[in-house]
């Protein structure tokens, strides 16, 4: 069964301070990947999403990530981090079904 | 405007009555899911459906219901709740995997407590 792996369950950075997240699945197949964000509250919200073609796939917000296949990994990315990102942020893969992974609470610093 | 919507957003009740948690979408989406979220745990998927008539269970199945009788409509159902599906409830809705738009939308969230 396909698994999704988030390394990271709390990180606290201050402003402006770079940002990178893990994610790591187990399928084997050809897969969708997502970010989601979800505000304090709120519900989830698409960051990106990664089909195919370019494995740098840009998203809301100047999030990025990077699929490497060989590494089944699909980290997220932010240069520069600001206070109104923190945030809840969730990695997904889907085959037929979506499942998530548990989560990395983002505390920014202002 | 596209949207999930559920229903209640806030319930609290009793152990053993039944109760159900409405979630319709407006976008003619084939797929639907229910997930719940709990503290530590990340989003679990109770069950999904991939179309009208057609459900599977998801990693948390115990204890709930569901149904498909209308591409818009995807109820849960809890015959009997007890106090360990206290949780916050998602319903989320897609197009088919492979589509290039195959991501999920969400609805706003049903929190419930079951005392």
């Amino acid at each position: 069964a396909q698994s999704v792996s988030q390394h990271n369950h709390h990180v606290i950075l201050s402003e402006a301070a770079s940002l990178e997240l893990g994610c790591n699945y187990s399928y084997g197949g050809t897969v969708n990947l997502f970010w989601y964000v979800q505000y304090p509250g709120q519900h989830l919200q698409l960051l990106l999403k990664y089909f195919s073609g370019d494995p740098l796939v840009k998203g809301i917000k100047g999030f990025e990530a990077e699929f490497i296949k060989s590494k089944f990994s699909f980290n997220l990315r932010k240069p520069s981090v600001q206070w109104s990102d923190t945030a809840e942020y969730f990695c997904a893969v889907r085959d037929d079904k979506i499942i998530f992974g548990k989560g990395t609470r983002l505390h920014i610093l202002p | 405007e596209a949207q999930v919507t559920q229903n209640p957003r806030y319930l609290i009740t009793v152990t053993g009555k039944k109760l159900t948690v409405t979630c319709s979408q407006n976008m003619n989406h084939e797929y639907m899911s229910w997930y719940r979220q709990d503290p530590g745990l990340g989003l679990r998927q109770i069950y999904y459906s991939m179309n009208v008539e057609v459900t599977d269970k998801g990693d948390v199945p115990e204890g709930y219901k569901v149904s498909r009788k209308e591409k818009r409509n995807f109820p849960l159902i809890l015959e009997s709740p007890s106090p360990n599906q206290t949780s916050l409830y998602f319903c989320a809705s897609s197009l088919p995997s492979g589509t290039n738009t195959g991501e999920l939308f969400f609805g706003e969230g049903s929190r419930l407590t079951v005392l």
